[in-house]
């Protein structure tokens, strides 16, 4: 299994760019989340998704949007780039979301605006 | 709202030593806590998951407790190597589903 991977781990944009972050997993897992980490900080939830077809916000949606039409792929989607969008953003996924389920992270996509 | 604070923020140790990692949170209305390792460059990998109703998990060096009352959890390591060298990260599940992260610390363990 490859786990979840990331596409791509790092890319720089201009300002009012727009570009699609891509993740997948292949553990058949239901529940997938995006998160941002801007520098000592820690992981704050963008946008999460319970299956194909449902997403919801997180704590920090803004300038952001999702879709989710298989189970292994979560794509998000930053439109009109920005400075403050700037950060290392990871994709998790876990089978469900029980108290006793282990997120599992990929690697990080860490993007510049400029 | 809840916020999961990580004391300290960096620590520099000699290999060998036994060490603690505190975490404190503010609701203790959580499903879990989790403690996770971050390797520059590379994602999280997750360490040890206390569920509400335990008290402690163990797995080799590594011991994490869980005080719901008091909202705090700590990590201990024992016998410390230079590959600890990390950060390591508390994260809480609160009852909307989301982990919420504390700002991680920045462990150093010099050989």
């Amino acid at each position: 299994n490859a786990g979840v991977t990331q596409t791509p781990k790092f890319r720089i944009l201009k300002i009012g760019q727009s570009m699609t972050l891509q993740c997948a997993q292949d553990m058949n897992h239901n529940y997938m989340y995006w998160y941002r980490q801007d520098p000592g900080m820690g992981l704050k939830l963008i946008y999460y998704s319970v299956g194909a077809g449902i997403t919801d916000k997180g704590e920090v949606p803004n300038g952001y949007n999702v879709s989710r039409s298989t189970t292994e792929d979560f794509p998000l989607r930053l439109e009109l780039a920005a400075p403050s969008q700037t950060s290392v953003y990871f994709c998790a996924s876990s089978y469900h979301g029980r108290p006793t389920d282990t997120q599992y992270f990929g690697p990080g996509t860490r993007l510049t605006v400029l | 709202k809840q916020e999961v604070t990580q004391i300290p923020a960096a620590l520099s140790v000699p290999e060998g030593e036994n060490l603690v990692l505190n975490c404190s949170f503010t609701d203790s209305a959580i499903y879990n806590l989790q403690w996770f390792r971050q390797d520059p460059g590379k994602g999280l990998t997750s360490l040890l998951l206390i569920q509400s109703s335990q008290r402690e998990q163990t797995s080799g060096r590594l011991n994490a407790s869980l005080d719901k009352s008091s909202g705090r959890s700590t990590l201990y390591i024992a016998a410390s190597q230079p590959g600890d060298s990390a950060t390591y990260l508390c994260a809480v599940k609160g009852s909307q589903g989301n982990l919420i992260f504390g700002k991680g610390t920045k462990l150093s363990v010099k050989p």
